[in-house]
């Protein structure tokens, strides 16, 4: 069974303030991606990543896959009240038949204080 | 409209009692998934389908019950429902897993 190990799991900050998210595993994955969920609510995908030292930026927030493809973080700039929320890392598995099924992280809980 | 929708968004139940959840999409995606959100779990998959007839357990697949006749249909059943299934439930579809997943709205269920 492949894990991936979020952290932090909680993260309590100011407005204005910077935040980094990680997701660490021991496993390969061929596409990691990262959701924001918020209550009462599905997860919404934010972004995919998919090859190795890949990093993509959707405005204050910044995604970089690791170089052998088993980390993932995720960067906040000069956050907001608007970014509160969970954020969750899912990583589809490299190699065999995956069947488009996703590990998911045991997620990170955003607040972010006026 | 277009969109992956789940059925009801709220449900009591009793213990021993069986219940279906419903997921609906419009996309025709080939992958369907069914998840249970707990606190202190994340997400855990439950079920999941490649297409229509082709269904597999994931990782938590005791006391469930899945079937995928149609494309756009992927109903979860509960067959007598325990206290320890009280829980948020999740669809989700993708025309393959690189693509991300499109979640539902959930069902939230509860079992007294």
């Amino acid at each position: 069974t492949q894990l991936l190990e979020q952290s932090p799991q909680f993260l309590s900050i100011q407005e204005g303030e910077n935040l980094t998210v990680y997701c660490n595993s021991s496993s390969v994955f061929s596409s990691l991606q990262w959701y924001r969920q918020e209550p009462g609510e599905g997860p919404v995908l934010l972004v995919t990543v998919v090859t190795g030292g890949e990093v993509k930026k959707l405005k204050r927030l910044t995604f970089q896959f690791g170089d052998a493809r088993k980390d993932s973080s995720l960067h906040i700039t000069a956050a907001q009240p608007g970014d509160t929320g969970l954020y969750l890392c899912a990583g589809e598995s490299a190699g065999g038949t995956s069947y488009g099924k996703l590990t998911f992280g045991q997620g990170t809980i955003l607040t972010v204080h006026p | 409209d277009a969109g992956i929708t789940q059925s009801p968004r709220y449900k009591i139940t009793e213990t021993g009692r069986q219940v279906t959840l419903m997921c609906h999409q419009t996309w025709s995606h080939s992958y369907m998934f069914w998840y249970r959100q707990d606190l202190g779990h994340g997400l855990r998959l439950i079920y999941y389908s490649a297409a229509a007839d082709i269904t597999d357990k994931g990782e938590v697949p005791d006391g469930y019950v899945v079937s995928r006749s149609k494309t756009e249909n992927f109903p979860l059943t509960l067959e007598s429902a325990t206290r320890s299934q009280t829980s948020v439930y999740f669809c989700a579809s993708t025309p393959t897993g690189i693509y991300g997943y499109t979640f539902g709205s959930g069902t939230r269920l509860t079992v007294v």
